[in-house]
């Protein structure tokens, strides 16, 4: 199957800064989301996005098919970000499967 | 958010008991997911079902069964629960279109001692 590789594996900002988070394919996906998983657990939908650019509020992504990859762009860091950010590629031929990646720790200090 | 219910969520049961979740939605969505997270691992897909009694097994099924007998719920079972199982379960919902986003509960801790 599909290797999903997110990097960098762990982060440390402090408030206010930018950040830049990668997720790799090992082939081409048709269709993406990120996630951001809450220090409470709960796993929150950021974007669905199988190309191009989104964006909402202080978080943009980018996917880029062709290129087997994605960014999410978090500006102006506040501690509520911190959390597990998680790429997921859908598998086609049915179901609307996930295959996740494993994830990249943030934590945004004061 | 989605209207996603996961119960319990939290259990703590014994090796070799019997453990049933249960996964409610109400939005009426075709396709649900199972998932388990487990450290180093991130999020792994255990079985789903496309419809009413129509289930199959994803990357992690062994040791776990499922059932759907109405659109809006969706029950894993561990017959026989053992330590490996340890985990935190995630049920998830998406819609009847091709390609289309899941949306997840708020998940399942299950220690089996």
């Amino acid at each position: 199957g599909i290797q999903v590789e997110q990097s960098p594996p762990d982060l440390i900002l402090q408030e206010g800064a930018n950040s830049t988070l990668r997720c790799n394919f090992s082939d081409s996906v048709n269709n993406l989301q990120w996630f951001h998983q809450n220090p409470w657990g709960q796993l929150i939908n950021l974007f669905y996005i199988p190309s191009g650019t989104k964006q909402n509020g202080r978080l943009s992504a980018t996917t880029v098919a062709t290129e087997r990859y994605s960014l999410l762009y978090i500006s102006s860091s506040q501690t509520t970000d911190s959390g597990v950010y998680f790429c997921a590629y859908i598998l086609t031929g049915g179901g609307n499967k996930l295959t996740f990646g494993t994830g990249t720790q943030l934590k945004v200090e004061l | 958010d989605a209207g996603i219910t996961q119960s319990p969520r939290h259990k703590v049961t014994e090796t070799g008991t019997p453990v049933t979740l249960r996964c409610h939605q109400t939005e009426n969505h075709r396709y649900m997911y199972w998932y388990r997270q487990d450290p180093g691992h991130g999020l792994r897909l255990i079985h789903y079902s496309y419809g009413v009694k129509d289930t199959d097994k994803g990357e992690v099924s062994d040791g776990y069964s499922v059932s759907r007998s109405k659109t809006e719920d969706f029950l894993l079972t561990l017959e026989s629960a053992t330590s490996s199982q340890t985990s935190v379960y995630f049920c998830a919902i998406s819609a009847d279109r091709v390609n289309q986003p899941q949306h997840f509960g708020d998940g399942t801790r299950l220690s089996i001692l």
